[in-house]
């Protein structure tokens, strides 16, 4: 069975510095995929990035990108430039063939506050 | 794009009631789950719909829990004799039937079973 662990409860960061947010998984698939999701305090999930398991670079998105390191099972998302609306809660999510219907398996996520 | 809405966004409910919540997904998405996330926790499956058939249900779906997609639009999720464990956020999403597409989550609707 596949499982997400994300390690860090809370995480603090002032505004305009970096900030990792870690992820490791499990799996037995070759074939899988990593998506990370933002949640608000309103409760929508915003999807952010994704990371397939034979991407040959690590994926980026404006300020976000994965730091993607197949050997180590690990896919921590790092947030350049972090602002005030960053502040939430961050999941990270895998897919692999073992998932009906391709459905999402979540860590149970880290809330990170961005302080001025 | 009108987004995946889910209704109502609240429901409080009195324990042994039934209730029923309503997803309009992203309408070229085939794809359709429901997911339940409890405080302090991620998201977790429920069960899933490719069109109107309801291809998978995961084992937290009690025989209490029932979910239609009739036609392939719209979905409802029914919890009959509610107990007040079932408080919990109840998620939607839709997506593309593609292995890379993500799931697009509506703003989910929040039971508390009293």
């Amino acid at each position: 069975a596949q499982k997400i662990t994300q390690t860090q409860p809370g995480m603090f960061v002032q505004e305009k510095e970096a900030v990792t947010l870690d992820c490791t998984y499990d799996t037995s698939d070759p074939s899988y995929g990593l998506f990370w999701y933002k949640q608000p305090s309103s409760g929508e999930m915003i999807f952010l990035i994704y990371q397939g398991s034979y991407d040959q670079q690590n994926a980026t998105e404006g300020r976000y990108s994965l730091n993607f390191q197949k050997a180590r099972k690990s896919a921590n998302l790092v947030i350049s430039a972090s602002q005030l609306g960053d502040s939430a809660m961050y999941f990270c999510a895998m897919r692999d063939n073992s998932n009906s219907g391709y459905a999402l398996n979540f860590g149970k996520g880290t809330s990170l506050l961005v302080t001025p | 794009d009108t987004g995946v809405s889910q209704d109502p966004r609240h429901k409080i409910t009195k324990r042994g009631q039934n209730v029923t919540f309503r997803c309009d997904p992203i309408s070229e998405h085939n794809r359709l789950y429901w997911y339940r996330q409890t405080l302090g926790q991620g998201p977790e499956f429920l069960t899933y719909f490719q069109n109107e058939a309801q291809l998978e249900k995961s084992r937290l779906l009690s025989d209490r829990f029932s979910a239609e997609r009739p036609k392939g639009s719209f979905s409802t999720l029914e919890i009959q004799r509610t107990e007040q464990g079932d408080s919990a956020m109840y998620l939607c999403a839709s997506s593309f039937d593609t292995f890379n597409s993500p799931l697009h989550f509506g703003n989910g609707t929040r039971l508390t079973v009293t």
